[in-house]
């Protein structure tokens, strides 16, 4: 399978406890996106990395969060002292890099749902 | 700011008839339009982008949607709906005056087609 994969595909965990979650994009994907779904939502940006560069960070990524791409290729998403309201589908995405940035389709893996009690 | 719109929660349509699904966009620049679908418990799969040229744009699974500027609107459709064809449809746009690479989502369709 030559899809983005992420794991683990389920987390649960308790209050407070940290967390870490991880995406390996297409292979010579330079793009890496984070993505967080909620119930009856659609997924919302939290940020972008080109290569191991993190260029974009939403509003949404809370001093709580960090994600990392250390070596550009895969990436890992980090919640410490997580919360209940955390609860949600973490989804990666990835996409090549073209000659018409703007126009890259990202491509999305499974996701990694994560319960907080 | 960018921002996508779809006014229906959920689209019934029996096995055979054409279904939409329907997309409404806001942006300020011109806009990179996007629909992906979802399975239950699984990632967004890509179906089909417009970003210039011919406004309708063919995708996977026989589904089309068609660009209309004055209407800011990008409807998914399918001549012939399939059983296998219920999901959860997702809309998306990006705005190309905007430097960043974001996607901005609607709040996603269910769409459920009956035998």
């Amino acid at each position: 399978d030559t899809g983005v994969s992420q794991n683990p595909r389920h987390k649960i965990t308790k209050r407070g406890q940290n967390v870490t979650f991880r995406c390996d994009p297409i292979s010579e994907h330079n793009r890496l996106y984070w993505y967080r779904q909620t119930l009856g939502q659609g997924p919302e940006f939290l940020t972008y990395f080109q290569n191991e560069a993190q260029l974009e960070k939403s509003r949404l990524l809370s001093d709580r969060f960090s994600a990392e791409r250390p070596k550009g290729s895969f990436s890992t998403l980090e919640i410490q002292r997580t919360e209940q309201g955390d609860s949600a589908m973490y989804l990666c995405a990835s996409s090549p890099r073209l000659a018409v940035s703007s126009t890259d389709t990202q491509y999305f893996g499974p996701g990694t749902r994560l319960t907080v009690l | 700011a960018q921002s996508v719109a779809q006014p229906e929660d959920q689209v019934n349509v029996a096995e055979g008839n054409p279904l939409t699904v329907k997309c409404t966009y806001s942006v300020s620049g011109n806009p990179y339009l996007f629909w992906y679908v979802q399975y239950p418990n699984r990632g967004l799969q890509f179906l089909l982008k417009y970003i210039t040229g011919d406004n309708l744009v063919k995708g996977s699974y026989g589904f089309e949607a068609e660009f209309n500027k004055s209407q800011t609107s990008f409807h998914l459709k399918k001549p012939s709906a399939l059983v296998s064809d219920s999901a959860l449809y997702f809309c998306a746009v990006r705005d190309n005056s905007n430097s960043g690479y974001a996607l901005n989502f609607g709040k996603g369709t269910s769409l459920l087609v009956t035998p």
